[in-house]
């Protein structure tokens, strides 16, 4: 059981726009930056977002943050058959002094 | 460029030690803190530990404090984890990361290296 709640799989045809989501609390998100993390089978995972809604160098804009409270939410746009992955969410908890991650989030684009 | 190694990972038996290491290249390695992040085969990942820049401040997840020890040698670029008393749910595949900014955000991560504990 994650600390952080992602959806476990979410689906959408090419072209289109999916979100996922990513829920907390205050002893986590509420009170830190959330990253988001892309992991295709076999590999390593790769940081798609840092402090909420920053891309690092050579992440598409089609990928976006967002955080309200104790929530966050991963969207992206236009979506290619190469997005399909999982994406999880990461931060760091206060009450545990540790960091979590969500369970993960299977992306299949249709 | 930014490379993390890892090594040390094997096949070990319930009870007994591994160390890992991970050795860093491309970046100023002192200057950043350092993370272990584990992956069981098909489920999601699991931070382990980190460590500061200095190695001052060092934190666990629960299920592995007292057992695993996080350290680093910044004279020679590289991050360990030693690894005691382990138990078969500690098989998974090990990362080491790169925190690359002062939130948390794990920008740079090696290959991983396996542990498998079994008998």
């Amino acid at each position: 059981q994650s600390v952080l709640t992602q959806p476990p799989s979410v689906s959408a045809a090419p072209g289109q726009r999916v979100t996922i989501s990513c829920s907390g609390s205050s002893s986590n998100i509420g009170n830190n930056y959330v990253s988001w993390y892309q992991q295709f089978p076999g590999t390593a995972p790769k940081l798609l977002i840092y402090d909420n809604n920053n891309r690092p160098s050579g992440i598409p804009d089609r990928f976006s943050g967002s955080k309200s409270g104790s929530s966050a939410t991963l969207g992206i746009t236009g979506l290619l058959t190469g997005d399909e992955a999982d994406y999880y969410c990461g931060t760091w908890d206060y009450s545990l002094t540790a960091g979590v991650f969500g369970g993960g989030t299977k992306l299949t684009v249709l | 460029e930014v490379q993390l190694v890892e090594s040390g990972g094997g096949l070990v038996q319930p009870g007994g030690s591994l160390r890992l290491s991970c050795a860093a290249s491309g970046f100023t390695f002192s200057s950043n803190w350092m993370s272990w992040v584990r992956q069981v085969s098909g489920k999601g990942l699991e931070w382990v530990a980190n460590i500061k820049e200095d190695g001052s401040e060092k934190y666990y997840v629960d299920s592995v404090k007292g057992r695993f020890t996080i350290s680093r040698d910044n004279a020679k670029n590289s991050l360990h984890l030693q690894m005691n008393s382990l138990r078969a749910e500690d098989t998974a595949v090990y990362y080491c990361a790169r925190s690359g900014y002062n939130s948390g955000g794990l920008d740079y991560w090696g290959q991983g290296t396996l542990v498998t504990v079994s008998s």
